[in-house]
Parts: C-alpha cells; sequence; structure tokens
C-alpha cells in the first residue's frame, strides 16, 4: 500500500516560471490537503480538496496560486510566475474522510526560485 | 495569538535519557485533536502520536508519551530512552473542531530541534 506520492522531489524554477507540484493520495483517500513550510517554520495549511472540489481554501495566497484535484489523476498545486518568496517546502497531506485523526503526508517538494 | 506555542527552539539530550519537549495550545472548541510529527533532516513528516480532547488516558506509542493537561492546554511529548536517530525536528499540531464541521486542517507549532548527544 503506497503511501501519499508528491512529485517531483526538488524543483528548481526561474523568476516568472510556473512551478506545477503533484500529490498522488493514498489509495481510497479522498481528502488532500496542501501545506507550506518556509525555512525554520512550522507547515502553514494553504487548501483542502476533495475530488473535484475545493473545500478550504482559505490558506492559499489570492494570486498565482491554484489548486486541483481532478476526477482521476492526482492533486496539482500550480504556481504561476513564480517569486523568490515562493521558495519552500510544499507538503501534501491525504486522508480517507474529514477530520480524520491522522493525516499521511508525502515526502514533500522542495521548490527553489532563482 | 498563536494557536500553538512550541517554545523552545533547540533541545539537547544525552543518548538514553527521557527528554519533554513543551507544547501549549489555544482553543476554545471542546472537541479537538493533538499530533506530534517528526521530521528528520531529510524532510519527511512523520506521524508519532495522537491525543483526542476527550480521551481519558494520556497516549503512549512504544517510547513516545504524551503528557496531556487539558486545564492547562498543555500536550508536551515524552521521548523515552533517546537515541540518535531521534535528532530530529518535532512539531506540534492541533486540529479544531472534531465534533463536527471540521475541514480536518492541522494547525503547526514552530517547532523543536532535537539534537541527542552520544
Amino acid at each position: 500500500n503506497a503511501g501519499v506520492m508528491q512529485n517531483p522531489r526538488h524543483l528548481v524554477r526561474r523568476r516568472g516560471q510556473e512551478a506545477r507540484l503533484r500529490c498522488s493520495p493514498m489509495k481510497g483517500h479522498s481528502h488532500v490537503y496542501w501545506y507550506r513550510q518556509l525555512p525554520e517554520e512550522g507547515l502553514k495549511f494553504m487548501v483542502y480538496l476533495q475530488k473535484e472540489n475545493i473545500i478550504d481554501e482559505s490558506g492559499m495566497p489570492k494570486e498565482r496560486f491554484s489548486a486541483e484535484f481532478p476526477k482521476e489523476g492526482p492533486s496539482i498545486l500550480r504556481i504561476q510566475q513564480v517569486v523568490r518568496g515562493d521558495s519552500a517546502a510544499y507538503f501534501c497531506a491525504s486522508s480517507p474522510w474529514e477530520g480524520n485523526t491522522e493525516a499521511f503526508f508525502g515526502q514533500g517538494t522542495r521548490l527553489t526560485v532563482v | 495569538a498563536q494557536k500553538i506555542t512550541q517554545t523552545q527552539p533547540g533541545m539537547f539530550v544525552q543518548e538514553k535519557e527521557a527528554v519533554t519537549l513543551d507544547c501549549t495550545y489555544d482553543t476554545s472548541d471542546p472537541s479537538y485533536g493533538l499530533f506530534w510529527y517528526k521530521q528528520p533532516s531529510s524532510g519527511e513528516m512523520i506521524f508519532l502520536i495522537y491525543q483526542g480532547s476527550y480521551d481519558q488516558q494520556n497516549a503512549t506509542e512504544g517510547r513516545y508519551s504524551l503528557n496531556f493537561q487539558k486545564a492547562r492546554k498543555s500536550a508536551n511529548l515524552v521521548i523515552s530512552a533517546s537515541q540518535l536517530g531521534d535528532s530530529a525536528m518535532y512539531f506540534c499540531a492541533m486540529r479544531e473542531g472534531l465534533g463536527g464541521g471540521s475541514q480536518g486542517n492541522l494547525i503547526f507549532g514552530k517547532g523543536t530541534k532535537l539534537s541527542v548527544k552520544p
């Protein structure tokens, strides 16, 4: 039973480019959460999705960031026109139902903007 | 106001000794859950232990135990018999609204860096 899979593990983008981060939840999990970890900080919630629905995007920056979780395929976190301040580790977590007592995290994608 | 406070940026412990990592939380919700995660230098987030607000007993998982003091709103992690592999960042986190209507997202503290000395 594979865990939460994130790819790529490391991503380097030049300022102004787009970054696409992928998250495949654990089998049977239909709830996906994205978090961002800035250097020397804890994780900060960004967005919560269920299949084909954004449930809560209160932690997402208003511009340049978007997320989706289609009926088929992985969840995608998309950052347009990246800036240096977007450099961070982005984690995805999945759970089988809302409010589960454990969220299973992927290994994260480390985005570096140069 | 901080929802999760970890006051120890860094801690040292001698191998084989016990160590307590502090965590205090702030919520007005009667139903919530408290989590501890370990993040080694490789970067992944490893779930360690969970305590529900209505759980009568303190949670334990192997060498990890959670010292839950509800009135003081503290949920300290105790690691017994420290090992060199325990050196890592440790994050306390909370999920509110478990009684219903919870979105399920976690609120994290800033973490404590634990270093185990041989």
